[in-house]
């Protein structure tokens, strides 16, 4: 079985500072995991993934996340962030178990409030 | 949003009435996927298929159906008998080949039953 877990379900910071958003898995196998952003009413979109090899992941808008198994977690982090980074983030996983299929378990979703 | 066309963006039904959605890609993936989204629940897995003429129940699938006649088409089906059908629903697809790829999400179409 796997499982995620957004411990907040807000992150409120300000423009220029920044931004975690975080993230905890359990899985039976290797975890593969995933953020999402999601805008108001619409789809969410791919910003990285880990996979296997380092533990810092570069991805889109300049996000990034790190790996950490011992602590079986993936938090999202950005440098600096900006006003037009205020949407929806999801953390996802899956595992290479037999049964899985490439299915995914979402997490509950983090709010994250970015103001001027 | 590429690749992944859902229609009507939002959608009124009574209750009692079936309402299927719709779901098509261009993406010539081999996996598709249905999800429904509540406020505070992140996405829950209805149905997902592999291939073509093929599906699989997901975590909530009880109260809906799916066909998969071409690949391009995931079309989904809430039946009177899903009890709380009011939510926004999401198609996703991945290449079935790449376990270890993302998943493309459509826009989503926002049923509202009353």
């Amino acid at each position: 079985a796997q499982s995620v877990a957004q411990p907040e379900d807000q992150v409120n910071v300000a423009e220029g500072n920044p931004l975690t958003v975080k993230c905890t898995y359990s899985v039976s196998g290797n975890p593969y995991l995933f953020w999402y952003v999601q805008y108001p009413n619409r789809g969410l979109q791919f910003l990285l993934k880990y996979i296997t090899g380092d533990n810092l992941v570069k991805g889109s808008y300049g996000f990034e996340a790190e790996f950490n198994k011992s602590q079986t977690s993936f938090h999202l982090k950005k440098p600096s962030a900006l006003v037009s980074d205020s949407a929806l983030y999801f953390c996802a996983v899956r595992d290479d178990g037999t049964d899985s299929w490439g299915k995914l378990q979402f997490g509950a979703g983090t709010q994250v409030v970015v103001t001027p | 949003d590429g690749g992944i066309t859902q229609s009507p963006k939002y959608l009124f039904r009574k209750e009692g009435q079936n309402v299927t959605l719709s779901c098509e890609q261009n993406l010539n993936h081999d996996a598709m996927y249905w999800y429904r989204q509540d406020p505070g629940q992140g996405l829950r897995l209805i149905y997902y298929s592999q291939i073509v003429n093929d599906f699989q129940k997901g975590d909530i699938a009880e109260g809906y159906s799916v066909s998969r006649e071409k690949k391009e088409s995931f079309p989904l089906t809430v039946t009177s008998a899903q009890k709380n059908p009011t939510a926004f629903y999401l198609c996703a697809n991945a290449l079935l080949t790449g376990l270890l790829g993302e998943q493309y999400f459509g826009p989503g179409t926002r049923l509202t039953v009353t």
